[in-house]
């Protein structure tokens, strides 16, 4: 079965700093990988996501995310957060073909970028 | 185009009374899903519907819950009875075959 890590539970930055929050997997066989973004109060909303192709996929608002299978790591990056980052970003798995369009979601981050 | 449509947004009952959640898709998206969010915890899914087929309900607690997708649109699910710990928040999504994934709003339920 797959599963998904999100090692850090809290950050909290000022703006303009650069964040970068870890994502590891363990699934032997070939994944599609995403980012979800949830702001207070409302529905979570797909960042980005990786297929296949370039490794380093860029996202919607300035993100980013760099898939390396070696790691099995799909790190999201944001060179410059604003205020309106604050948010709780989940990494999510969907082992291809496997069963089906079934996703597998990690604890999530809470990110409070302070002004 | 409308999002995914989940009602009511919260609801508040006593345990060992019925619940239900309903959710309208995307229109045109043939898979939907019921995940469940604790709080602090990522979603887990519940069951996943291919139309009007549960394709995978492996991690819904059969004894108490229970989904239904008649027409291949709309979805129910259903809680009975609640027990406190089911107090959690209850996200349903839609998409096309093998596509991204939209999610609702959820819907936050209180079991006291």
């Amino acid at each position: 079965a797959q599963s998904v890590s999100q090692h850090n539970h809290h950050v909290i930055l000022s703006e303009a700093a650069s964040l970068e929050l870890g994502c590891n997997y363990s699934y032997g066989g070939t994944v599609n990988l995403f980012w979800y973004v949830q702001y207070p109060g409302q529905h979570l909303q797909l960042l980005l996501k990786y297929f296949s192709g370039d490794p380093l996929v860029k996202g919607i608002k300035g993100f980013e995310a760099e898939f390396i299978k070696s790691k099995f790591s799909f790190n999201l990056r944001k060179p410059s957060v604003q205020w309106s980052d604050t948010a709780e970003y989940f990494c999510a798995v969907n082992a291809r073909g496997a069963a089906g369009n079934k996703l597998t979601f990690g604890g999530g981050t809470r990110v409070l970028v302070k002004p | 185009e409308a999002g995914v449509v989940q009602s009511p947004r919260y609801k508040i009952i006593e345990k060992k009374q019925p619940v239900a959640f309903w959710c309208n898709p995307i229109s045109g998206h043939n898979t939907l899903y019921w995940y469940l969010q604790n709080l602090g915890q990522g979603p887990e899914l519940l069951i996943r519907y291919e139309n009007e087929e549960a394709v995978d309900d492996s991690q819904l607690p059969k004894d108490r819950f229970s989904a239904e997708r008649l027409k291949g649109v709309d979805s129910t699910l259903k809680i009975q009875p609640a027990e406190l710990g089911d107090s959690a928040v209850y996200l349903c999504a839609s998409s096309s075959l093998e596509g991204e994934q939209f999610f609702g709003p959820g819907t936050r339920l209180t079991v006291l």
